[in-house]
């Protein structure tokens, strides 16, 4: 019973265009949403995070938009770098869950020149 | 200097050993996780600690036990290891819920690749 879904396991966008992360939540208990990136033998990164009072979060090229009736919510990056290219994992958690994270399976983002 | 070290990276053993990982971080904070990403991908957490006190237990076998001997150590130790047990297991750190602060930033290792054969 996965509480949190990255239906695309993959996606590939041409460097300079944006791209678009989705991810899905069942559960309507998480208050706060984050974003990891993942490089091959490294450990996840924390890129950015939205709490459920807010539906947009800006940190440069990262955009995160929460759409809570829908249980959704998707990772902007504009304008798209070579560097960009990694593992997304969409994560959610609640202030009542002892900190425990739940994370989805991960998008893998392929920029190309 | 590596913020969260976790060894050894790699470790292929056999069906029925014992074997253990271990975990370090060094950014003072008090909350330290065990996190398994098997076959499909998925990061689920095993174990949670909070200054050397267990806080969460994912319903993991009992062959798998951490241990954590002060605040800046996390191991792992698996008893009888199974062929499911090939994962990449992650260690991470976080710093404590903090009345209205939550920011729920963990920050992970770079994973230990378990190969049961």
């Amino acid at each position: 019973d996965q509480q949190v879904k990255q239906n695309s396991p993959s996606l590939s966008v041409q460097e300079g265009r944006i791209s678009i992360l989705n991810c899905d939540y069942t559960n309507s208990m998480f208050d706060y949403f984050l974003w990891y990136k993942k490089y091959p033998a490294e450990g996840p990164t924390f890129l950015i995070s939205i709490s459920s009072i807010k539906d947009k979060n800006e940190d440069g090229r990262f955009t995160v938009f929460l759409n809570k009736s829908a249980k959704h919510l998707s990772l902007h990056i504009v304008p798209s770098q070579p560097g960009d290219s990694a593992v997304y994992f969409c994560a959610a958690g609640s202030i009542w869950g002892a900190q425990k994270l739940v994370f989805g399976q991960g998008t893998r983002l392929t920029i190309n020149p | 200097d590596t913020a969260v070290s976790q060894t050894p990276k790699y470790l292929v053993t056999q069906m029925g050993n014992d074997k253990s990982i271990k975990c370090e971080q060094n950014l003072g904070h008090d909350t330290m996780y065990w996190y398994k990403q098997d076959s499909k991908k998925f990061l689920k957490i095993m174990f949670s600690y909070n200054n050397k006190e267990l806080i969460i237990n994912e319903t993991v076998p009992n062959r798998f036990s951490p241990k954590s001997p002060d605040k800046a150590h996390l191991n792992l130790h698996i008893n009888s290891l199974e062929l499911g047990d090939s994962a990449v297991y992650f260690c991470a750190s976080s710093l404590p819920t903090s009345g209205a602060v939550v920011t729920g930033e963990l920050f992970f290792g770079e994973g230990s690749r378990l190969t049961v054969l």
